[in-house]
């Protein structure tokens, strides 16, 4: 059965202080996984694909990277404005399209 | 304008009442979706649509139908809302060449009662 899981559920960090967010999965054939971000009160926004292990994708102050078996959201030097709920999901069932969401990893950046 | 435009943005509602979401689109999609997502469960997908002669079931479809209209309308229905219909939910939509890059609307909350 595919699965995501990410870790941790929430996080605060200081203004500055680096950090990641782990999303471990376990799907038969990896197609691709995805990061988005969640405000409050709003929807998903989409961040970053990736496809096959080793490959990297950065966005500001974000990095997403991939191996078999896990990815992790590399934040650097984070700001207050980069709080927010980080999602990873998979594409599962017949269309790849078909994404299956983790849980979410809350994020709090303290000024 | 949002892209993706659902209403209503909330609503409250009583146990056997019909409730009616909707979605429009400006995105020109073909591909539409509707989630739910509840606290510690994340998004689950309800329905999906790849096309406007095309509908699908997703994770969680019971006690939900959906209708697609035109190719930017795809409205899902609540035919005897339950309390455990309580939840946000979100469509969605996307193009068929960027997979799992998901565009979606601003969420509409339901609750009943």
């Amino acid at each position: 059965e595919d699965q995501v899981t990410q870790s941790p559920e929430a996080l605060r960090l200081q203004e500055g202080e680096s950090s990641s967010l782990n999303c471990s999965y376990t799907v038969s054939g990896l197609r691709g996984l995805f990061w988005y971000r969640q405000d409050p009160g709003k929807g998903p926004e989409f961040l970053f694909t990736l496809y096959s292990a080793g490959e990297e994708k950065e966005k500001e102050r974000l990095k997403a990277t991939l191996t078999k078996k896990e990815s992790f959201l590399h934040i650097t030097a984070p700001k207050p404005e980069d709080s927010a709920t980080y999602l990873c999901a998979v594409p599962s069932g017949t269309g790849a399209n078909n994404l299956f969401f983790g849980t979410g990893t809350r994020l709090t950046v303290i000024p | 304008d949002a892209d993706v435009t659902q209403t209503p943005r909330n609503r409250i509602t009583k146990t056997g009442k019909r409730i009616m979401l909707e979605c429009s689109q400006t995105k020109g999609h073909d591909r539409m979706y509707w989630y739910r997502q509840d606290p510690g469960l994340g998004l689950r997908l309800i329905y999906y649509s790849f096309d406007v002669k095309d509908i699908n079931k997703g994770e969680i479809s019971d006690g939900y139908s959906v209708s697609r209209q035109a190719q930017a309308k795809f409205s899902l229905s609540l035919e005897s809302a339950i309390p455990n219909q309580t939840a946000l939910y979100f469509c969605a939509t996307s193009d068929w060449t960027q997979t799992g890059e998901l565009f979606f609307g601003e969420g509409s909350r339901l609750t009943v009662l």
